[in-house]
């Protein structure tokens, strides 16, 4: 266990769905952060949260929608996605973004998203 | 552009024989690099923090080092509970959002 819990675990979707992806996490992390695992490359960085504001998107599709009403919880709102969307959406946390030390990520399980 | 990668991208190894992971990495103001372990349909686990060139670190049958340029990763007489994916990740000067390696797959057979 390590203190960052993503559910559901496993979601299918079809492209005209809406759903969410629910993060939650109880180290006291002031930092939240999605990312994204497709098959054959690197994890890559969606959104990035610290104290509740949102610092980094890097270039996501306005279908992936975050949202973090406090310091515990992020969510990822999905709609109308296309099949090439599917991937583990991985949840993180860390103590802090700005400081640039004790960035140590702890990751949650994955969310394992297939879009039909 | 910055970049992170790993190599070999897989690696078999019989129990007890030791191998070493490299991950090179081309990034202006490195922060910190972080190694992290992978277990197949799960988060990764994050097992190391290197700050600067010639820090080491260690737990158990790992073993990681740091230069200006490239980070080993030395597994010393693993064991097929080693077997994972090994990624590397590093922050830069400004906020911690990690840029990750695509991963070396790790399988050590009895």
């Amino acid at each position: 266990e390590t203190g960052v819990t993503q559910t559901p675990r496993h979601l299918v979707m079809g492209m005209t769905n809406k759903k969410s992806l629910k993060c939650e996490q109880h180290l006291g992390h002031n930092a939240m952060y999605w990312y994204k695992q497709s098959a054959k490359k690197p994890l890559e960085l969606m959104f990035v949260y610290s104290l509740e504001e949102r610092v980094e998107n890097n270039s996501v599709p306005s279908r992936f929608s975050p949202e973090c009403p406090n310091s515990s919880h992020l969510f990822l709102h999905l709609h109308t996605l296309q099949p090439e969307d599917s991937a583990l959406y991985l949840c993180a946390s860390s103590q802090e973004f700005w400081t640039g030390f004790g960035a140590e990520a702890f990751f949650g399980q994955g969310t394992r998203l297939t879009v039909v | 552009e910055d970049q992170v990668t790993q190599s070999p991208e897989a690696l078999r190894l019989q129990e007890g024989e030791s191998s070493s992971l490299n991950c090179s990495y081309t990034v202006s103001g490195l922060r910190g690099l972080f190694w992290y372990r992978q277990d197949p349909g799960k988060g990764p686990e994050f097992l190391f923090t290197l700050y600067s060139a010639g820090e080491e670190k260690e737990k158990e049958r790992l073993k990681a080092t740091l230069t200006k340029k490239e980070s080993f990763l030395h597994i010393t007489a693993p064991k097929p509970e080693d077997s994972a994916t090994y990624l590397c990740a590093v922050t830069k000067a400004a906020g911690n959002k990690l840029t990750f390696g695509g991963g070396t797959r790790v399988l050590v057979k009895p």
